[in-house]
């Protein structure tokens, strides 16, 4: 069955522009969740999605926000676009509570 | 609060040989997991492995298993007959409740030919 897959891979940004990231889980997966991967902080958790609610946040400016769509494919956003917001972003669809994700190949985002 | 930690930023291992990854954890949860995930230069987040906290025997997956010792609150990765293609980063995970993971900072392995 196909994987999560991110849109687009790579993505460049001028400070203060704002970027919207495309997440499609693995097809029966509910739970969708954003993570910030940079080499200075590590893989840190962005939000959580199930069911179009936001779950969970992590620790991120109001900047970052995100939804899902009833079809439980989910989008990150990022508003005023910061030097420091260039990363790897990856989304991860779960079927289970505390269960392993299945990560997507992630967005490259670099913001100049 | 949950933490992982992964004392070794770099890991070299010679092909065929095998190659033991830390990972500690601290955590208040009596029931948890422990989740290995694999990270290629490409980015995407391979899970390799996963060990429940009542689990009575380590988990193997292939050439992976874990040494779970849960009183040392540790649980390494060994990765046996390494081999080219095992060159990676590779993190250690715990989920608290609410589905949000907590991962180590990673350990890099460069398999040697």
């Amino acid at each position: 069955k196909a994987g999560v897959t991110q849109t687009p891979r790579y993505l460049i940004k001028t400070r203060g522009q704002q970027v919207t990231l495309s997440c499609s889980p693995i097809s029966g997966h509910r739970s969708v969740s954003w993570y910030q991967q940079t080499p200075g902080q590590g893989l840190q958790f962005l939000f959580e999605y199930f069911s179009e609610t936001q779950r969970n946040k992590g620790n991120f400016p109001g900047r970052f926000s995100g939804r899902q769509f009833s079809n439980s494919r989910s989008e990150m956003n990022v508003s005023t676009l910061e030097l420091g917001d260039s990363a790897l972003y990856l989304c991860a669809s779960s079927s289970r509570i505390n269960y392993g994700y299945t990560f997507g190949s992630g967005t490259r985002l670099t913001v100049v | 609060a949950q933490k992982i930690t992964q004392t070794q930023p770099g890991m070299f291992v010679q092909e065929k040989e095998a190659v033991t990854l830390d990972c500690t954890y601290d955590t208040s949860d009596q029931s948890y997991g422990l989740f290995w995930y694999k990270q290629p230069s490409s980015g995407e987040m391979i899970f390799l492995i996963y060990q429940g906290s009542y689990d009575e025997q380590n988990a193997t997956e292939g050439r992976y298993s874990l040494n779970f010792q849960k009183a040392r609150k540790s649980a390494n990765l060994v990765i046996s007959a390494s081999q080219l293609g095992d060159s990676a980063m590779y993190f250690c995970a715990i989920p608290p409740t609410g589905n949000q993971f907590y991962f180590g900072t990673g350990t890099s392995l460069t398999v040697i030919p």
